[in-house]
């Protein structure tokens, strides 16, 4: 256990679903972030809040959209995806300063 | 546009052998760290190093820093057939919040 909580660990659902990612983390850190991993390639930065401001959005299609209403809280809600959106999804969380990365262990998500 | 990448794609080596890995990047840092990844799951930090260190140890991991050639290098030694992983590169470029940018990783499998 990182610290970092990532619930479900896997996630099927349909182009039509709308389902949600949760992040939570109990080590007292100011920023949250979202990166996608898809095969072959690197991880993607998708979302980032520093002190539940969210400072970063990586032209991220607005079917994926975060929400933070904490600093141990991220969520990402999830609708109309397309089957290439299927990846490990990963929350990480650090201090404001960007020490101390701490991942969660993703949610595997496969879209049908 | 990818800052990291690292060098080899994949390394395949027995138990008890030296395993190096190298990473170039291409803007400016604040630090650069290591991650190591277990298949499917999420990133664990193995360690950092600030642009103003050269070299760094850490057990059985030393890695050092060039940053006039803007590359690193990951030498774990004796190794284990546990050391089984892919290892990824961070870059830090300095924003005021935490942003990594990732290479696209070593496959790193150790035969017992």
């Amino acid at each position: 256990e990182t610290g970092v909580t990532q619930t479900p660990r896997h996630l099927v659902m349909g182009m039509t679903n709308k389902k949600s990612l949760k992040c939570e983390q109990h080590l007292g850190h100011n920023a949250m972030y979202w990166y996608k991993q898809s095969a072959k390639k690197p991880l993607e930065l998708m979302f980032v809040y520093s002190l539940e401001e969210r400072v970063e959005n990586n032209s991220v299609p607005s079917r994926f959209s975060p929400e933070c209403p904490n600093s141990s809280h991220l969520f990402l809600h999830l609708h109309t995806l397309q089957p290439e959106d299927s990846a490990l999804y990963l929350c990480a969380s650090s201090r404001s300063d960007g020490l101390g990365y701490t991942f969660g262990s993703g949610t595997r998500l496969t879209v049908v | 546009s990818q800052q990291g990448e690292e060098d080899p794609q994949a390394l395949s080596i027995q138990e008890g052998e030296n395993a190096t890995m190298n990473c170039s990047y291409k803007t400016s840092i604040n630090n650069l760290q290591w991650y190591r990844q277990n298949s499917g799951r999420g990133l664990v930090h193995l360690i950092l190093i600030r642009s103003n260190e050269r070299e760094k140890h850490s057990g059985r991991l030393r890695v050092t820093l060039d940053t006039s050639k803007k590359s690193s290098s990951l030498l774990i030694t004796a190794s284990r057939a546990a050391d089984t992983a892919s290892y990824f590169c961070a870059t830090d470029g300095g924003t005021s919040y935490g942003k990594l940018t990732f290479g696209q990783g070593t496959i790193l499998t150790v035969h017992p």
